[in-house]
């Protein structure tokens, strides 16, 4: 089964630093480009970053350029969000997604929730 | 950046209704544009992608259609499983998504 399962979640207060993991199994993670979406809580979707198969090319939303890095070990199946700089704005569940060949995301994690606050 | 505005935000429909969502982009986007479907408190799953080109495993009554600026998302027959919010999404650069249409039972 193709599964992608978020982890790294938790409450952190405004400044702090926090590490999301996605784990990948049952797909070839290293053919894939991957991606980061994140929803506040009673918000739409919001897409965050990405990140080519080879790690050759990186993009980011403006929200989130300068403060999160992403990354992604093809041999351990996994992608990685660093936030760094968080801020309350930055609350909200965190979804990992394939890329698919049109460049749609067309496999999701169940998501991981990051709350920023004092 | 190209921003994506849907039509209606919020729709009210009975079981058996055909139903209607409009997306329009600030610039042409060509085929490039995938439709999710929401349901509270799962993640999307990808309906359509490239404009019209159904996802596996997806109920034909769901189809896309459109290109340039201006995109629909038909349901032909509403089920009581297809409540739920759907969003576009513009497959560029920035994949930015549209803000939303809820669909709710009348």
């Amino acid at each position: 089964e193709v599964q992608l399962v978020e982890s790294g979640g938790g409450l952190v207060k405004p400044g702090g630093s926090l590490r999301l993991s996605c784990a990948a199994s049952g797909l070839t993670f290293s053919s894939y480009s991957m991606n980061w979406v994140r929803q506040a809580p009673g918000k739409g979707l919001e897409w965050v970053s990405a990140i080519s198969s080879t790690s050759t090319y990186i993009y980011y939303a403006d929200s989130v350029k300068g403060r999160f890095t992403i990354s992604r070990d093809n041999a351990k199946n996994s992608l990685n969000l660093q936030m760094n700089s968080l801020r309350a704005e930055d609350t909200a569940v965190y979804y990992c997604a394939r890329g698919h060949r049109s460049h749609a995301f067309d496999i999701w994690g169940q998501g991981t929730m990051v709350t920023v606050s004092s | 950046d190209i921003q994506l505005t849907q039509s209606p935000s919020f729709l009210s429909a009975s079981v058996g209704d055909r139903v209607t969502i409009t997306c329009r982009a600030s610039q042409g986007i060509s085929s490039y544009l995938a439709w999710y479907q929401q349901k509270p408190g799962k993640a999307p799953k990808l309906l359509i992608y490239t404009a019209s080109t159904l996802q596996s495993g997806v109920p034909s009554r769901f189809s896309g259609s459109g290109s340039g600026t201006e995109f629909t998302l038909t349901i032909s027959s509403l089920q009581p499983e297809d409540f739920a919010t759907y969003y576009c999404q513009q497959l560029n650069s920035s994949p930015a998504f549209g803000q939303g249409t809820k669909v709710e039972i009348k």
